[in-house]
């Protein structure tokens, strides 16, 4: 089924430790978006890219890097990981406004990320 | 820097009622998209409904309906004949082009 892929679903974390959130779609969508979910704050922006080789800092990107290497691949990198950072990530992609009569953003079914 | 305010954290409705969610925007943009998207407990997001900005007309999807007011820069939800199934939570969100913004959300319950 075309959409966004998100990998692990579930992950546990010891404070210091690396980790890598997969995010891949295959609907060829140019825009990629990384947020973070917590509760009573909504869904804040991490770090979004608007094509491959492209990437820029959303509302909170400290803590977090990334990379877009190819269209359908936008991994999310924690290098040394918190308990703030303790929260649900959902990873989004979506076409420019313009290309679509449908337009709109596609989420995958987010990753829950304990750090301890 | 765009921002989205929804400004009831928690909202109720009775099955087989209308209810209508608020949410404002702050922008300098003339063109861009706003969207409601529902999140159920299985957190996985689902867009209910978009707007563009250049059209006028408020936009319907079956029982869900916008009253898009640009000039006051708000957008609000009503739905209509509320189902168990409605009880979610419910974001407003915004975008000119390249980054997407929310709000924090309205958490609906659908009362029996």
């Amino acid at each position: 089924n075309a959409g966004v892929t998100q990998t692990p679903k579930f992950q546990v974390l010891k404070t210091g430790q690396s980790m890598t959130l997969q995010c891949a779609q295959d609907m060829n969508h140019e825009y990629m978006s990384w947020y973070r979910q917590d509760p009573g704050m909504g869904l804040r922006l991490i770090h979004y890219s608007v094509g491959a080789g492209i990437t820029d800092q959303g509302e909170v990107p400290n803590g977090y890097n990334v990379s877009r290497s190819t269209t359908e691949d936008f991994p999310l990198r924690l290098l040394s990981a918190a308990p703030s950072q303790t929260s649900v990530y959902f990873c989004a992609s979506s076409p420019p406004p313009w290309a679509e009569t449908n337009y709109g953003y596609t989420f995958g079914s987010g990753t829950r990320l304990t750090v301890v | 820097a765009q921002t989205v305010t929804q400004s009831q954290p928690e909202m109720s409705v009775q099955e087989a009622e209308t209810v209508t969610l608020s949410c404002t925007y702050d922008t300098s943009e003339s063109d861009y998209y706003l969207f409601w998207y529902k999140q159920p407990p299985s957190r996985q997001m689902i867009l209910v409904i978009r707007q563009e900005a250049y059209k006028q007309q408020n936009a319907t999807e079956n029982r869900f309906s916008v009253n898009f007011q640009k000039a006051a820069k708000s957008f609000s939800l009503k739905i209509s004949d509320s189902q168990l199934g409605d009880a979610a939570m419910y974001f407003c969100a915004y975008t000119g082009s390249e980054k997407l913004v929310f709000g924090k959300g309205t958490k609906l319950t659908v009362n029996p």
